[in-house]
Parts: C-alpha cells; structure tokens; sequence
C-alpha cells in the first residue's frame, strides 16, 4: 500500500465542483504534485507543488493542502475531466518520491 | 518542442535485465533532472529513480538493489536498467522530465513525460 492515500473511486455530476483528496503522513511537511490520466495516455501534470498550473491546465483546477492532506478541486467539472489523477511527494523519510494509489474520476 | 521517446525491448525473459533508452529532442539534457515511472497493467504509478544531469541519482528503495540510472548528455539520452526481472516488473516504464524547487524543502515534479514503453517480463 502507499503511504500517500487516494479515495479509489470518485463520482460529480457535470458542472459541479469536486475535490480528491491524498492522505499521508508527508503531507504535514511536504506539497504534493496532481497528474491528470486518461486511458491509453501518458499522465499530464495539472498541478505542481507550488499549487500552479502548467500552461495550457485550465484554471477550474487548483490544488490546496491542509494538515495531512493534499486537495486537487475542480470547480465545474467537465466531461473531459473524467480520468485518473494521482498525486506525488515524498514519502515519510522524506527521501524518496512516492505516488498515491490513484482515484478514478467519473463525470456524470 | 521537447520530446521523450523511450525505445528498448518490448519482451525480456524473468531473471535478464531491463535496459530501456529514453531520447529527449527539442531541448537539451543538461540542467534538468530526469526521472523513470512506471504503471503496472491496470495498476498505478510508480516512481522508479530520478538523476540529474551530472549523474546524481535517487532510487526508489524497493527497487535500488536492482536498478540503475544514467545519462548520456553527448546523445541527449538517458537508460534504465532493471536486473532480475520477474513477472511482476511487467508494466508501461515512462520518462518524464522532473521539475525542481526549493523553499523550505526540495520538490520534484514531473512536466513533461514520455508516451511510455510497454515492457512484458515472460519466458
């Protein structure tokens, strides 16, 4: 099991606001980055550690972090959003990177 | 624009070694890190190693006994090698180029990635 822990399966209706969640010890100390995956596609960066989006990520995705836990929040989900995201950081020695089990985004 | 095309043998036999080839065109190796991922069939993400240009590196601690990372920055090039394989190193291996920051911390992110390599361990 991972130390960085995601909620496998998340479901929002169209237009509405979602938030996926990463749980984990490093979290107290540490930002996480979001990855964005689609089916058969290599995963896309949609949010990196400083809570920025890269050019071309549309702005209905921010990230936040509170405590122990890291947040990615899309505010009026799309169709296209429907996907994997996985969020990273450093585990709890805080010497190597590490990806949170994932949670598969449906759109309905 | 920048690319990542990972290149190397799509079948190895358990107990060989994995050698995979990662070129980066539309921009140069040097002052970047670098940084192999890999995802199982139907399974998550995995972060392998990451190395900077001038070779330090950073291994994945269930997996540094076996693996090893390097670049080549006369080919703008950088490889992996997974030995003793097993059924289980079945999986898309991906690279990616690794952002770095620091503030309080050191952070690492992956920006840019490969469209990833299938590599099937079997005999």
């Amino acid at each position: 099991s991972s130390e960085l822990t995601q909620d496998p399966v998340v479901s929002v209706a169209l237009g509405q606001t979602v938030r996926i969640t990463c749980q984990g010890d490093s979290l107290r100390k540490y930002y996480a980055s979001w990855y964005q995956q689609k089916p058969r596609q290599a995963p896309l960066l949609v949010i990196n550690p400083k809570n920025n989006r890269p050019s071309g990520i549309p702005d209905r995705f921010s990230g936040s972090s509170s405590g122990n836990t890291a947040s990615l929040t899309i505010t009026g989900a799309q169709a296209e959003d429907e996907a994997d995201y996985y969020c990273n950081s450093w585990d709890s020695s805080g010497n190597h990177l590490v990806f949170g089990g994932g949670t598969k985004l449906t759109v309905l | 624009q920048v690319q990542l095309q990972e290149s190397g043998p799509g079948l190895v036999k358990p107990s060989e070694t994995l050698s995979l080839t990662c070129t980066v065109s539309g921009d140069s190796i040097s002052s970047y890190y670098w940084s192999w991922i890999r995802q199982s069939p139907g399974k998550g993400l995995e972060w392998i190693a990451y190395i900077y240009y001038s070779g330090s590196t950073n291994y994945n601690p269930s997996l540094k006994s076996r693996v090893t990372m390097s670049v080549d920055t006369s080919k703008n090039q950088l490889s992996l090698k997974l030995s003793s394989v097993t059924a289980v190193d079945t999986a898309v291996y991906y690279c990616a180029r690794t952002g770095y920051y620091s503030d309080s911390s050191a952070y690492y992110f992956f920006d840019l990635w490969g469209q990833g390599t299938l590599v099937t361990v079997s005999s």
